[in-house]
């Protein structure tokens, strides 16, 4: 089975703090992505990266940045945390090519105060 | 901005009953579509996915894909309260297999 850890599922930080969201795939996947979820507004994708050092931006990149140094690791970074980046975090890989299902890590619930 | 569209419930059923979860998406150049099933304050697992105009069973899910009527939906048959959980519809949006999210049905199964 496809396995995507992400590092904390609970996270308290404060505003204007550098955040960093760890996930870790064990599929050898290619491709790899960051999700926000919220309620009323779903699924929206930040940014997602087909390959090492490789990214694109989604349809929220800005106030965050990500970081793939190797195949399985790919990392969401919160510049300066604010208030309204607190939201539940998804993390998800899918083989490489189109038309690939994605697999979800467990997700992390990020609180800026 | 490619759209997809799905009610947001919640849908009532019976235990034993089929339930019957629909989605339209706007990008008629759409290939793949994916199911997803969302426990509260879970993350979305996977339990479907099909390429190809008509059905696509798998145990009690039967996925269906109408390209031409831009429509996919999810059938439940047998439905049990452990199916009670938000559906997402996910429908391809570009390269490295990318997605576009409905926001989900919600589906309610009582005993």
């Amino acid at each position: 089975d496809v396995k995507v850890t992400q590092s904390s599922r609970y996270l308290v930080k404060r505003t204007g703090e550098k955040v960093f969201l760890e996930c870790v795939q064990d599929m050898d996947h290619e491709n790899m992505f960051w999700y926000r979820q919220d309620p009323g507004l779903g699924l929206r994708l930040i940014y997602f990266s087909y390959d090492v050092k490789m990214k694109e931006k989604g349809d929220i990149p800005e106030g965050y940045s990500v970081s793939r140094e190797k195949k399985e690791r790919f990392s969401l970074i919160l510049e300066s945390a604010s208030t309204n980046q607190t939201s539940m975090y998804l993390c998800a890989s899918s083989p490489g090519g189109n038309n690939q299902p994605q697999h979800f890590g467990d997700g992390t619930r990020l609180s800026i105060l | 901005q490619k759209e997809v569209e799905q009610n947001s419930g919640p849908l009532s059923v019976p235990e034993g009953a089929i339930a019957s979860l629909n989605c339209t998406y706007s990008d008629r150049g759409s290939q793949s579509f994916f199911w997803y099933r969302q426990y509260s304050g879970k993350s979305p697992e996977l339990i479907m996915f099909i390429y190809s105009n008509g059905d696509k069973e798998d145990g009690r899910f039967t996925a269906q894909l109408n390209k031409a009527s831009q429509y996919v939906s999810l059938l439940i048959r047998d439905s049990q309260p452990s199916d009670s959980a938000t559906y997402l519809c996910a429908v391809n949006r570009g390269g490295y297999s990318t997605l576009t999210f409905g926001k989900g049905t919600m589906l309610l199964v009582s005993p």
